[in-house]
C-alpha cells in the first residue's frame, strides 16, 4: 500500500513540450505539496494545496500549473519545458501538525 | 526569515562509532522539527520529529535527536553507525507563512559510514 504515489518515475522530453506528473495519496491528508529537488539536492517548495485550494505558490513560473481534482490528488502540468526545469519533483502530503510523507519522486530530464 | 541550516555538507564516521548530524533553525513561535533520510534514487523517508515534550526524541532505525531551545538546534544522533546508514539526511522545520504551513528543508548532509 503506497501512501504517496507519483507517476511517472522518469520523464525524458524535449524542450518546448508540455508534460504532466500525477500524484495520489491514500492517507486521508488534507494538505498536499509539490517540491523541486535540484542537481545539488536542494529541496524547495513549489506549491501547497489544502482541501483542493491553492495555499502556497512560491514564485514558480506560470508555466507550472498544479491542479487538484480532489483532496487525494495533486497533479503538476508544465508547459513549454526548458532545460532548467530538469530536476526531481516530489509530491508530499501531511496533516496540520504531523510530518510530511513523500512520493518516490519524478526525475524530469529536458533535452 | 524562517530557515534551517545544516552546516556540514558531509560527515564521515567509522562503522560502530557514534554519529552526529547537525541542524540549527530559525523560526518564529514554537518549532516543529523533523529529520528525513534520502537514499539514492528514492524519496524522503521520515525519521523522527519534535513537536513538544521531552527534548530527546527517538525515531526509526535507532536514530534520535536532541532539541535544544537555547541553542536553536536539533542534532541527529545515533550511538553506533552502520554502513547502511550512509545516505543524505535533511533537517526540516514546519513554518507558518502567510497564515499557512510549509516545510522548510536544510541543504542536506551526506553521511558516509566507513567499514
Amino acid at each position: 500500500d503506497t501512501a504517496v504515489s507519483q507517476t511517472p518515475k522518469y520523464l525524458v522530453t524535449q524542450m518546448g513540450n508540455d508534460k504532466s506528473i500525477k500524484c495520489e495519496q491514500n492517507l486521508g491528508h488534507d494538505t498536499m505539496y509539490w517540491y523541486k529537488q535540484d542537481s545539488k539536492k536542494f529541496l524547495k517548495i513549489m506549491f501547497s494545496y489544502n482541501n483542493k485550494e491553492l495555499i502556497i505558490n512560491e514564485t514558480v513560473p506560470n508555466r507550472f500549473s498544479p491542479k487538484s481534482p480532489d483532496k487525494a490528488h495533486l497533479n503538476l502540468h508544465i508547459n513549454s519545458l526548458e532545460l532548467g526545469d530538469s530536476a526531481v519533483y516530489f509530491c508530499a502530503s501531511s496533516q496540520v501538525a504531523g510530518e510530511a510523507f513523500f512520493g518516490q519522486g519524478t526525475r524530469l530530464t529536458v533535452v | 526569515a524562517q530557515s534551517v541550516a545544516q552546516p556540514e555538507d558531509q560527515v564521515n564516521v567509522a562503522e560502530g562509532n557514534p554519529l552526529t548530524v547537525k541542524c540549527t533553525y530559525s523560526v518564529s513561535g514554537n518549532p516543529y522539527l523533523f529529520w528525513y533520510v534520502q537514499y539514492p534514487n528514492r524519496g524522503l523517508q521520515f525519521l523522527l520529529k519534535y513537536i513538544t515534550g521531552d527534548n530527546l526524541v527517538k525515531g526509526s532505525y535507532g536514530f534520535e535527536a536532541e532539541f535544544n531551545k537555547s541553542q536553536t538546534s536539533f542534532h541527529l544522533k545515533k550511538p553506533s553507525a552502520l554502513v547502511s546508514d550512509s545516505a543524505l539526511y535533511f533537517c526540516a522545520v514546519r513554518a507558518l507563512t502567510s497564515g499557512t504551513y510549509k516545510y522548510i528543508f536544510g541543504t542536506g548532509t551526506r553521511l558516509k559510514v566507513l567499514a
